[in-house]
């Protein structure tokens, strides 16, 4: 099974200040098409999770383009470019390379 | 817009077969994976598993010996059976539908998920 980590485990931001959040796989996501099968969700408090990132770097759609993906092979981030109050919660990266299909720990961002 | 709800019995005793539906509306169950996820409390993510539409499934190995996903296309639904559960099995249970891409319909992400069920195991 890939194995999914992320960092940090949580995070405060300043409305308005940049954020970035880490996913390293313990396999490559690579297909052989050259497509990275990362996932970025985020799960807002009461809520179910959200996608926001689709093959590692895809911006799902009506997600503020803020939020960037990038990375490729074993290494991803998310980043924020400038984080707003509707941005708390819990952020995952998922695998969906091969099955199991599994997701990182979360990383909570909270705002100051 | 798709939309997919969970429903079933919000308590479960011990030992015995944990059985959630998702229904699927504004949508058929053709040309999609559907899965179910699971999240204890306070705690993170796990797939349990997703049968595409065909009728092939595909589950987590930690629970393929107690998982059935089935499909009811004429009632466009799809439903989830977990056998001899236990308090580890206490969690809020999500399903979603699964895009896929390119000729083998390699599964790339989940959109949309349910509001999710919260089963509790207890006697």
């Amino acid at each position: 099974e890939i194995v999914m980590t992320q960092s940090p485990l949580s995070l405060s931001v300043t409305p308005g200040e940049p954020a970035s959040i880490s996913c390293r796989s313990s396999q490559s996501l690579v297909d052989s098409y050259g497509y990275n099968y990362l996932v970025w969700y985020l799960q807002k408090p009461g809520q179910s999770p959200q996608v926001l990132i689709y093959l590692g770097s895809n911006r799902a759609s009506g997600v503020p383009d803020r939020f960037s993906g990038s990375g490729s092979g074993t290494d991803f981030t998310l980043k924020i470019s400038r984080v707003e109050a509707e941005d708390v919660g819990v952020y995952y990266c998922m695998q969906a390379l091969q099955a199991p299909i599994t997701f990182g720990q979360g990383t909570r961002l909270e705002i100051q | 817009q798709v939309q997919l709800q969970e429903s079933g019995p919000g308590l479960v005793k011990p030992s015995e077969t944990l059985s959630l539906t998702c229904t699927v509306s504004g949508g058929s169950l053709s040309d999609h994976y559907w899965s179910w996820i699971r999240q204890p409390p306070g705690k993170g993510l796990e797939w349990i598993g997703y049968i595409y539409h065909s009728g092939t499934t595909n589950y987590n190995p930690s629970l393929r010996s107690r998982v059935t996903i089935s499909l009811d296309t004429s009632k466009n639904l799809f439903s989830l059976k977990v056998s001899s559960v236990n308090a580890a099995d206490t969690a809020v249970y999500y399903c979603a539908r699964g895009y896929c891409r390119g000729a083998g319909c390699q599964l790339y992400y989940f959109d949309p998920w349910g509001q999710g069920a919260l089963v509790t195991v207890s006697s």
